[in-house]
């Protein structure tokens, strides 16, 4: 089973500044990574597909970047929507597996 | 317009079972794996188990195999998780999950919660 790490899993964060999470995979999973957004009391909702592909209607000022088995979502320029818990997920192979989570709080 | 909503969830004893449906609408259901998410209560995200869309395949995390069985009736657009052997920390909102290309989430249900306690 491949094994996500994601940190760090706590950020406070002022509006307009750049947000960067990170998430190592313990092998190699190509570009087989993900990132979702979720707030409380809502269903995740699909940020970047294959690592670097920006999911339909999702705002420019989120991007991601990695493969192998370090990847990277960045938030630029923060705004207070954002304020959510943030997971990557690997669809290598037919077992996959999430992150633990960075949750995002505004300042 | 694309919809996965789940039925089923509830209070259950230790030792007990439960079978979660989820019922889809609004694309062809035989194009696409699907599977089920849960998180606990104040936890993260947790991949449980994952169908090929015309059945053939099944996978599952460690932690459910052996209790846990996903199936899906294509006839039906509808997929389900039997689910037995229930423990306490099986508590938590399941989500039905349509997977693009058996790879990312494209559309998840709103969850439905399964409580496991005495």
């Amino acid at each position: 089973e491949v094994v996500l790490t994601q940190s760090p899993e706590f950020q406070s964060v002022t509006p307009k500044e750049k947000v960067t999470i990170t998430c190592r995979a313990s092998q190699n999973i190509g570009n087989n990574l993900h990132w979702y957004q979720q707030k409380p009391d809502q269903s995740p909702k699909l940020l970047i597909k294959f690592a670097s592909q920006s999911f339909s209607g999702v705002p420019s000022r989120f991007s991601g970047s990695g493969s192998g088995t370090d990847f990277t979502l960045t938030i630029d320029s923060l705004e207070v929507e954002d304020a959510a818990t943030y997971y990557c997920h690997q669809s290598s192979g037919l077992r996959q597996t999430f992150g633990g989570g960075t949750k995002v709080e505004i300042k | 317009e694309v919809q996965l909503l789940e039925s089923g969830g509830g209070l259950v004893q230790p030792g007990g079972s439960l079978r979660l449906s989820c019922t889809v609408s609004g694309f062809s259901f035989t194009s696409y794996v699907m599977g089920w998410v849960r998180q606990a209560p104040e936890k993260g995200l947790e991949w449980v188990s994952g169908m090929t869309a015309f059945g053939n395949t099944a996978y599952y995390a460690d932690s459910v195999k052996g209790r846990f069985t996903i199936s899906r009736d294509n006839s039906r657009n509808t997929m389900y998780l039997q689910m037995s052997s229930l423990r306490a920390d099986d508590t938590a909102i399941y989500y039905c999950a349509r997977l693009y290309s058996g790879s990312y989430v494209d559309y998840w249900g709103q969850g439905t919660l399964v409580a496991v306690s005495s």
